[in-house]
């Protein structure tokens, strides 16, 4: 039962340019979802998160939109950088705990 | 730096060992949540807990792991009796109760059973 999924493994984007990343989902009870990214041997960090209720959250170059009749959720990331290159997962929170994607690894090319 | 910290950060161990893996949260953080992490999936939660109490266990927690964070600080989590498939990152977080979807990963446990 995948009740998150990121159906793209890969994605390439050049330096200076837009990175989208999306992510579906089937849970509709999920209160907030959330976009992590990852490091090579490091834990997820948490970049951005948003309430169920809104379509549209903000936070410096990463922008979060989500349509829920769609159960469909992005991450923009504008302008892409070179350190922006990892795996980033998206997540849906309800009862308490996360349920996660599988992963987009994003690279970025100069 | 007062981020979620685990220990150790390798364990290699054979098949049939008992294996511990510690986590400290962050200090004002009263939730501690458990998730493993295998190659190419995403994290899986398997446990948390509030304060001292372990309030939610997945089904994918076995009777063969068991997790205490007995003082409401640092938690434990033992796998008894290893076994090839539980391979995997072991990760560590928290947040705060007000914030439950603002989760604090530490850097995780890579386990390996030979």
């Amino acid at each position: 039962d995948q009740q998150v999924k990121q159906n793209s493994p890969s994605l390439s984007v050049q330096e200076g340019r837009i990175s989208i990343l999306n992510c579906d989902y089937t849970n509709s009870m999920f209160d907030y979802f959330l976009w992590y990214k990852k490091y090579p041997a490091e834990g997820p960090t948490f970049l951005i998160s948003i309430s169920s209720i809104k379509d549209k959250n903000e936070d410096g170059r990463f922008t979060v939109f989500l349509n829920k009749s769609a159960k469909h959720l992005s991450l923009h990331i504008v302008p892409s950088q070179p350190g922006d290159s990892a795996v980033y997962f998206c997540a849906g929170q309800g009862a308490q705990k996360l349920v996660f994607g599988q992963g987009t690894r994003l690279t970025i090319n100069p | 730096d007062t981020g979620v910290s685990q220990d150790p950060r390798h364990k290699i161990t054979k098949r049939g060992q008992n294996v511990t893996f510690r986590c400290d949260p962050i200090s004002e953080h009263n939730r501690l949540y458990w998730y493993r992490q295998t190659l190419g999936q995403g994290p899986e939660f398997l446990t948390y807990f509030q304060n001292e109490a372990q309030l939610e266990k997945s089904r994918l927690l076995s009777d063969r792991f068991s997790a205490e964070r007995p003082k409401g600080s640092f938690s434990t989590l033992e796998i008894q009796r290893t076994e090839q498939g539980d391979s995997a990152m072991y990760l560590c977080a928290s947040s705060l109760p007000s914030v439950p979807y603002e989760q604090y990963f530490g850097p995780g446990t890579r386990l390996t059973v030979t």
